[in-house]
C-alpha cells in the first residue's frame, strides 16, 4: 500500500522568504503523479502543483517549485517570495495511475503561516 | 460552471440519526470518491466508485454506505451517526482533462455528531 508522509506538522516564514515543505512517499510503483495541494482556511481544495513521475524535470509554477527524488521517494515544495495569501494548510498526495481507478492518498498536512 | 457539487455544507446531527451526503459532477467523469479530514490526519478515503455501478471501499469505511446512483451523483449515508463521525467531508471526482489525470474537490461538509 502506498503511504505519504509530511514530517513538518507546522512551519512559519517571513513574508517574502523562501521556504521548503517537506514530503515522502512509499510505493512500489513506477507509474504516479503527486501533488501538492492548498487548502486555506476556506476549506476549498486547490491544487499547487503536480508531478509525473516519469519526468525528470522539476515541476515549477511561479513561486512554487518541487524537487523531486524519485529515488529517494523524496517531494519538497519550494515556496519563494512568500506572500501572506500562501498562509494555509499544504496537503502532499499521491496517486497510482494506469490501474482501474486512480485513488488519491494524501499526507496528513503541514499548516504554513507566512508573517507580515 | 463545471464542478463538483456538495450538499449541504453544515450539518448537526444527534447520535443515533442517519442522513445522506449529497455529490454530483458534471464533469463526465468516471471516478468519484469521498473523503473525510479530521485535524492531524489528512484527509482519508472512505469509499470510491470506478465507475457508475461501481463502489469499493477505502481506508476508513465503517459506518458508511455509498450509492452511486448514476455517472453524475455519488452520495454518502450515515445510518446511525456516531460522535466519532464528527468531520470534514469531501466529495472528489476524476478524470482525463487537457491531456492530464486531474482530480476536483466539492467545496466540503462540515458535519457534527453530538
Amino acid at each position: 500500500a502506498q503511504t505519504v508522509t509530511q514530517s513538518q506538522p507546522e512551519m512559519s516564514v517571513q513574508e517574502a522568504e523562501t521556504v521548503t515543505l517537506s514530503c515522502t512517499y512509499d510505493t512500489s510503483e513506477n507509474n504516479y503523479y503527486l501533488f501538492w495541494y492548498k487548502q486555506p482556511p476556506s476549506r476549498q481544495m486547490i491544487l499547487v502543483i503536480r508531478q509525473e513521475a516519469y519526468k525528470q524535470q522539476n515541476a515549477t509554477e511561479n513561486r512554487f517549485s518541487v524537487n523531486f527524488q524519485k529515488a529517494a521517494k523524496s517531494f519538497s515544495l519550494k515556496i519563494s517570495d512568500s506572500q501572506l495569501g500562501d498562509t494555509a494548510m499544504y496537503f502532499c498526495a499521491f496517486m497510482n495511475y494506469g490501474g482501474a481507478t486512480n485513488k488519491l492518498i494524501f499526507g496528513t498536512g503541514t499548516l504554513l503561516a507566512v508573517q507580515p | 460552471n463545471a464542478g463538483v457539487t456538495q450538499t449541504p455544507k453544515f450539518q448537526v446531527l444527534k447520535t443515533g440519526q442517519s442522513m445522506t451526503l449529497q455529490c454530483a459532477q458534471d464533469m463526465n467523469h468516471n471516478s468519484m470518491y469521498w473523503y473525510r479530514q479530521d485535524p492531524g490526519m489528512g484527509l482519508r478515503l472512505i469509499y470510491y466508485s470506478a465507475s457508475e455501478g461501481t463502489t469499493d471501499k477505502g481506508e476508513v469505511p465503517n459506518g458508511y454506505n455509498v450509492s452511486r446512483l448514476n455517472k453524475r451523483e455519488f452520495s454518502l449515508r450515515l445510518e446511525s451517526a456516531a460522535p466519532s463521525q464528527t468531520s470534514v467531508y469531501f466529495c472528489a471526482s476524476s478524470g482525463w482533462t487537457d491531456y492530464n489525470e486531474k482530480l476536483f474537490f466539492g467545496s466540503g461538509t462540515q458535519l457534527s455528531v453530538l
